[in-house]
């Protein structure tokens, strides 16, 4: 069973320019979270996508966008980079949907985003 | 989102057993407690989660307050393998049987041999 992977491991950008991380879910999952690690905090949660659809979001800017293609890989675009967009970013996919089954969140080892 | 409150950091001795707290007095009846863990250079992986009854499985335990306003982790023999950051965290619905994550900055374990 091949876990989450995350590609690249690290990216350096400049202020303004655009950047697409991507995320390959494990084998079978459906749903795939993205989270914001800054320095010395805990994840914060961006957004969600279930069967292609967002479902879900958090308090982020319509600049951080996703896509979730049809073999639940997916896609971080983050437009209009600010300085205070570098961060880790997390992939995490789980099964979801299933009555009363639980919904473990596994991870990725994320991308390191350096924005100068 | 209800929040939980943790210490910023605990230290322990290898081989002893480990208590990590958590205080989550604005839980909901439906919010379940998880915990997950974060090893350096690696993403967050996860431990155990519960609703009212204690829990154990093979990475730890997890005690859970009868009234649920709190919860400890147990490690039952701290490893060096086990020096992380534990965050606990209260599990929300976002539609379609799919839950959201909420972190907070979660306590920093380090562990001496």
């Amino acid at each position: 069973e091949t876990g989450v992977t995350q590609s690249p491991t690290h990216l350096i950008k400049t202020r303004g320019q655009q950047v697409t991380l991507r995320c390959s879910s494990q084998s079978g999952h459906n749903t795939v979270s993205w989270y914001q690690q800054a320095l010395g905090q805990g994840p914060q949660f961006i957004f969600q996508y279930y069967r292609e659809e967002e479902n879900g979001r958090g308090n982020f800017p319509p600049r951080f966008s996703g896509l979730q293609f049809p073999n639940y890989s997916s896609e971080l675009n983050v437009n209009a980079l600010e300085l205070d967009d570098s961060a880790l970013y997390l992939c995490a996919s789980s099964l979801d949907g299933l009555a009363g089954a639980y919904n473990e969140q596994f991870f990725g080892p994320g991308t390191r985003l350096t924005v100068l | 989102d209800a929040k939980t409150t943790q210490p910023n950091s605990m230290e322990s001795n290898e081989e002893e057993p480990v208590h990590l707290p958590c205080n989550h007095s604005t839980i909901s009846g439906t919010d379940y407690i998880h915990w997950y863990r974060q090893l350096p250079s690696q993403g967050p992986e996860y431990v155990i989660h519960g609703l009212t009854s204690n829990v154990n499985n093979r990475m730890a335990s997890l005690a859970i307050a009868e009234d649920r306003k709190s919860s400890t982790l147990i490690l039952h023999r701290a490893t060096l393998r086990d020096a992380a950051v534990y965050y606990c965290i209260l599990r929300a619905y976002s539609g379609a049987g799919s839950y959201q994550l909420t972190f907070g900055k979660g306590t920093k374990l380090s562990v001496i041999p």
